[in-house]
């Protein structure tokens, strides 16, 4: 069955960085556009980044772009996202989900990771 | 950038109807995914492509799309469905997935 495994995730303070990673099996990986999804405590969902199958493929929120780096490695089935000059306001629960083309749904979501941003 | 609105709450008697709307520009153009989240739990997909049910879904739950809003119907409610309920498109011209702000449903 699909699983997808999020890892990383803590308290950094701000101006740190941090690395989160999403480990995926269950599907043919490179044939799926892999995302990133927060939920800040208490708020709704905020779609962060996608990767596309190549890796080639990459689109930002604007909100993160020039501070995060989504990656992707066919080999290894695995996700990340590289966070650098975090801030406050990048608290939150961060999800990693898979969808086969920009018109499909999130089908599946992995359980997520906190990222707590505090000094 | 693409916005979607959606009513912060809703709330409806067990058995009735709830309806969560979902208001955006031309948004009938577009495919609507609806996901429903429950307290500490990631979020699970509803209905698909503006009327589409996932296996396993179900069939209280419908879907319609046109002009510049979308709905998510659940039909005969139950205790069950309490929950947030976020709508989703895909914006092509800027590749974004973009998230209404989340409606949350109240079962009386």
């Amino acid at each position: 069955q699909v699983e997808l495994v999020e890892s990383g995730g803590g308290v950094v303070q701000p101006g740190r960085s941090l690395r989160l990673s999403c480990a995926a099996s269950g599907f043919t990986f490179a044939s799926y556009g892999l995302h990133w999804v927060r939920q800040a405590p208490g708020k709704g969902l905020e779609w962060v980044a996608v990767v596309w199958y190549d890796g080639n493929h990459i689109s930002y929120e604007d909100s993160v772009k020039g501070r995060f780096t989504i990656s992707r490695d066919n080999f290894k089935n695995t996700l990340h996202l590289h966070m650098t000059n975090l801030r406050a306001e990048d608290t939150a629960v961060y999800y990693c989900a898979k969808a086969k083309t920009g018109y499909n749904p999130l089908d599946y979501w992995g359980q997520g990771t906190l990222v707590t941003v505090s000094s | 950038s693409y916005v979607l609105t959606q009513p912060p709450a809703v709330s409806v008697a067990p058995g009735q109807t709830a309806r969560i709307t979902c208001g955006g520009a031309n948004i009938g153009s577009k495919s609507v995914h609806w996901y429903q989240q429950k307290p500490g739990l990631a979020p699970v997909v509803v209905v698909y492509d503006d009327s589409e049910r996932p296996s396993g879904i179900p069939e209280r739950f419908s879907g319609s799309n046109s002009g510049n809003t979308a709905t998510l119907t659940i039909n005969r409610v139950e205790a069950g469905d309490e929950a947030d309920y976020y709508c989703q498109v895909w914006h092509s011209s800027s590749d974004h997935y973009v998230f209404g702000g989340g409606t949350k449903v109240t079962v009386l």
